[in-house]
């Protein structure tokens, strides 16, 4: 079966540019993650939905990043504009539903913003 | 409050035992999970324990855990060069589905 599955797996892009990150969670898993993971910070929670909908976005930094989940099979993480502070590694994971259940990460994409 | 803590690194010989720590504030944790990281690469899920278990043991991962103390620790036996990587400690509650992370021991195994 396939895992996670995240795009692009690296983005270098400029200050001030958008970017768009891509996540398919586990066919079937209800629940959907994005984490940031920074050398400073460790990893961090963004936001969660659960069956396509956004059910916590306290973690979200700032307005300029916003995610959506249009249907079970697909989220993106946009941000705009982009800052060099925002150059991290975002992962994506999913789990079967919101709750107890096991978190399966995506292998990341690593962001650098020059 | 929620707050996860680990110590940063250790430093094993290769077949040795490892033992890693964390410890956890929350009393409410229902689920505490052990992810490894290797370089470059996802998380990936060891093992986990539900709250109302002291031990768990998968081949050679042995996952101790002592609510009163909030402290959960993963033993590795046997530890080989291929275990090198950062372990994460996570706790998450019934409602929501926030896990909350430790900082990440970094497992160091030497020849």
């Amino acid at each position: 079966d396939a895992g996670v599955i995240q795009s692009p797996r690296h983005e270098v892009t400029e200050m001030g540019q958008e970017v768009t990150l891509r996540c398919k969670p586990i066919s079937g898993h209800n629940s959907l993650f994005w984490y940031r993971q920074t050398m400073m910070r460790g990893l961090e929670l963004l936001i969660y939905f659960n069956n396509n909908v956004p059910i916590d976005d306290s973690g979200m930094p700032e307005d300029r990043f916003s995610a959506k989940m249009p249907n079970a099979s697909f989220s993106t993480l946009k941000i705009q504009p982009s800052e060099p502070r925002d150059s991290a590694v975002y992962f994506c994971a999913s789990s079967l539903q919101a709750g107890s259940e096991t978190q399966y990460f995506g292998p990341g994409t690593r962001l650098l913003v020059l | 409050g929620e707050d996860v803590e680990q110590s940063l690194f250790l430093s094993v010989r290769e077949g040795d035992s490892s033992v890693i720590n964390c410890t956890y504030t929350d009393s409410s944790s229902t689920y505490l999970y052990w992810y490894k990281q290797e370089p470059g690469a996802g998380l990936q899920l060891l093992t986990y324990i539900f709250s109302n278990m002291d031990m768990k043991q998968d081949q050679r991962l042995t996952v101790l855990l002592n609510k009163k103390d909030k402290h959960l620790s993963l033993r590795i036996a046997d530890t080989q060069t291929g275990d090198s990587a950062i372990y994460f400690c996570a706790e998450t509650r019934n409602q929501g589905g926030k896990l909350i992370f430790g900082q990440g021991t970094e497992l160091s195994v030497k020849p």
